[in-house]
């Protein structure tokens, strides 16, 4: 069964440095998201991104975020200037298509760790 | 805005014995409604999902869940559970037109043997 695949599983970085963080979604799908879990806490959304834009972002995705697919198959979460308490897991999904019944599919997820 | 309620943090059950996590929904109109599995180190995978008609659906690894309107609930059962099961639950919650996925808080199921 086809899978979303994530990279790194575990980044650790220090505080203020910059982390990009990648995904190969499953690939006949169109839409992709970041979410995040914080240790201890919900799963939250970060973004969606579609035909090369972003199509929904929470308010958790500010300037410090950004996506951005850089070829055909990655699709990539960067934070700059990265704080103590962006140590989360973070999660990337994809689904074949935006409208709501269409299931999202996640991957493994990478756990970064900022010193 | 849509919201989650799993009130339970932490399940125990038996191997072999039924299960049912619950799972409460806020939102204004007909949800679409996920529920998520995920293993230690593992991402999430889908268990199943309900957008219309039956209310009760049917998953994978021999979950089920039944939509109730009435009770703004969506509770996930397994007849007899298996040491396998052992893992975090999450209830999610989709709005219509949304692309974000609300998740509750999760609920950890451990299997004594």
């Amino acid at each position: 069964e086809p899978e979303v695949t994530q990279t790194p599983s575990h980044q650790v970085t220090q505080m203020g440095q910059e982390v990009i963080l990648r995904c190969v979604p499953i690939s006949n799908h169109l839409y992709f998201y970041w979410y995040r879990q914080i240790l201890g806490q919900k799963v939250e959304f970060l973004v969606s991104f579609y035909n090369n834009e972003i199509s929904e972002k929470s308010e958790i995705f500010d300037d410090q975020f950004s996506v951005e697919r850089p070829d055909g198959s990655n699709f990539t979460l960067k934070i700059r200037s990265t704080k103590l308490e962006d140590s989360a897991m973070y999660f990337c999904a994809s689904s074949e298509q935006g409208t709501s019944f269409w299931p999202q599919h996640f991957g493994d997820g990478t756990r970064l760790s900022i010193l | 805005a849509q919201s989650v309620t799993q009130p339970d943090i932490h399940i125990t059950v038996s191997e072999g014995a039924s299960l049912e996590l619950r799972c409460n929904y806020s939102y204004g109109a007909t949800p679409y409604l996920f529920w998520y599995v995920q293993s230690p180190g593992q991402g999430l995978q889908l268990l199943l999902k309900y957008f219309s008609g039956d209310t009760l659906v049917q998953g994978i690894k021999g979950f089920e869940a039944e939509f109730k309107r009435s009770q703004s609930s969506f509770n996930l059962r397994k007849p007899s559970v298996h040491w396998s099961d052992a893992a975090e639950y999450f209830c999610a919650v989709r709005g219509q037109g949304a692309q974000k996925l609300v998740f509750g808080q999760g609920t950890r199921l451990t299997i004594n043997p």
